[in-house]
């Protein structure tokens, strides 16, 4: 079964870090770009980023609100995806969600989503 | 960065009924567009991408047309596991923007 299962979520002060993790599994990891979602409370969703795979030198994108902050990685030998979340701000709660994706294709696998809530 | 906007945001709508949901970009994106479906507490679903192509299991009442900036997402007879929230996405530059949803209520 294909499947993305996320964790790492949890209560974080503002200005503080925290780091979600998605393993994957069912599919061969390495040969996908992955991408992380997120929805904040009652609101719609939006991308966060985007790391390409090896043969796109694992390159990354990310939506404005966030670059410089987040950092999205990979350990294809572990089939995980990585989200590293700095200087976090009270915009940043949402349920955060990994994604299999592509070169111009949507996003075909989700995982079920963890919680970051950001308040003091 | 492109907008989306879907219209109706909100649609009520009864078992057995067709609808059909809007997607307009704010500029061109040929096909590259994907609907999603979303039921409270779950992730999205993808229903169809490249505007038209429907998802492997997802059921052929739901269709896809479009490409440049008008979309349509319609279902052509309600059922009640049809009743979400739906979203449009362009894939056709960063970042990869939704619509701001359009939710599909029961009558």
């Amino acid at each position: 079964e294909v499947q993305l299962v996320e964790s790492g979520g949890g209560l974080v002060q503002p200005g503080g870090s925290l780091r979600l993790s998605c393993v994957a599994s069912g599919f061969t990891f390495s040969d996908h770009y992955m991408d992380w979602v997120r929805q904040a409370p009652g609101k719609g969703l939006e991308w966060v980023g985007r790391i390409r795979k090896k043969a796109n030198s694992y390159t990354t994108e990310y939506v404005a609100s966030v670059k410089g902050r987040f950092t999205i990685s990979r350990d294809d030998s572990k089939n995980s995806l990585y989200l590293q979340m700095d200087t976090l701000e009270t915009e940043d709660t949402a349920v955060y969600y990994c994604a299999r994706g592509g070169p111009y294709s949507p996003m075909d696998v989700w995982g079920q989503g963890t919680t970051v809530t950001v308040s003091s | 960065d492109i907008q989306l906007t879907q219209s109706p945001s909100f649609l009520s709508a009864s078992v057995g009924d067709r609808v059909t949901i809007t997607c307009r970009a704010s500029q061109g994106i040929s096909s590259y567009l994907a609907w999603y479906q979303q039921k409270p507490g779950k992730a999205p679903k993808l229903l169809i991408y490249a505007a038209s192509t429907l998802q492997s299991g997802v059921p052929s009442r739901f269709s896809g047309s479009g490409s440049g900036t008008e979309f349509t997402l319609t279902i052509s007879s309600l059922q009640p596991e049809d009743f979400a929230i739906y979203y449009c996405q362009q894939l056709k530059s960063y970042p990869p923007t939704f619509g701001q949803g359009t939710k599909l209520e029961i009558k």
